[in-house]
């Protein structure tokens, strides 16, 4: 199975903070990557899809890169609803893993 | 739109085995490209995805799982079917299907909680 690392496990920020979160897949997975949010007792709600496309509907703050093995996630200017947990996947072989998630804490 | 929700028991027995039902409208599996997966989160931990099936009838599954999980369609009814034998108290989760997009997953249904208990 391909493991996806995720960095940092939890962060703390302020409203209007840039923060960046990273993931790394343990083999290369070109683009096949995507992130989700994820707000407590709620759903995954897919935000990026192959490593830096923005989902319709997703706020432009939100934005990915990468491709191989070590992608980001960034959001520019955090909004209050921003504080949740965000989950890498990967979609390149199965089984489809996931990261084991980031808290973002204010 | 696409909607799913998820149905079945909230609570199972240890060696018993669990059904849950997804009832999907707004798409069809029966549209080539289509698939419904089903994904798993034990209370304040990761996402875990189990199996997915698609409108060919293709299916996989998580092989830490197999030989515990089965994935059925009912494309009539609008509803994938996910069974999985010999629950343990550490099955005990959240179990979540979702629409898949391409390779990705949205929507997801609201998620059904089960707890594996004596």
């Amino acid at each position: 199975d391909i493991q996806m690392t995720q960095s940092p496990s939890s962060v703390s920020a302020s409203v209007g903070d840039r923060v960046t979160i990273t993931c790394r897949a343990s083999q290369d997975i070109s683009n096949w990557l995507a992130w989700y949010q994820q707000r407590p007792g709620k759903a995954p709600k897919l935000l990026i899809y192959a490593a830096s496309s923005l989902y319709g509907g997703v706020p432009s703050r939100f934005s990915g890169g990468g491709s191989g093995t070590d992608f980001t996630l960034t959001i520019s200017s955090l909004q209050p609803e921003d504080f949740a947990t965000y989950y890498c996947q990967q979609a390149n072989t199965y089984p489809f893993t996931f990261g084991q998630g980031t808290r973002l804490e204010i | 739109q696409f909607t799913l929700k998820e149905s079945g028991p909230s609570v199972v027995k240890p060696t018993q085995t669990l059904t849950l039902t997804c009832t999907f409208s707004g798409f069809s599996l029966t549209t080539p490209g289509v698939g419904v997966g089903w994904i798993r989160q034990p209370p304040g931990k990761a996402l875990e995805w189990l199996a997915v099936i698609y409108w060919d009838d293709d299916k996989r599954y998580s092989p830490s799982l197999k030989g515990r999980l089965t994935i059925m369609k009912d494309t009539a009814k609008n509803q994938v079917v996910l069974t999985m034998s010999n629950m343990d108290p550490l099955d005990t989760g959240t179990y979540f299907c979702a629409h898949r997009l391409g390779s990705w997953f949205e929507p997801w249904g609201q998620g059904a909680p089960v707890t594996v208990s004596s």
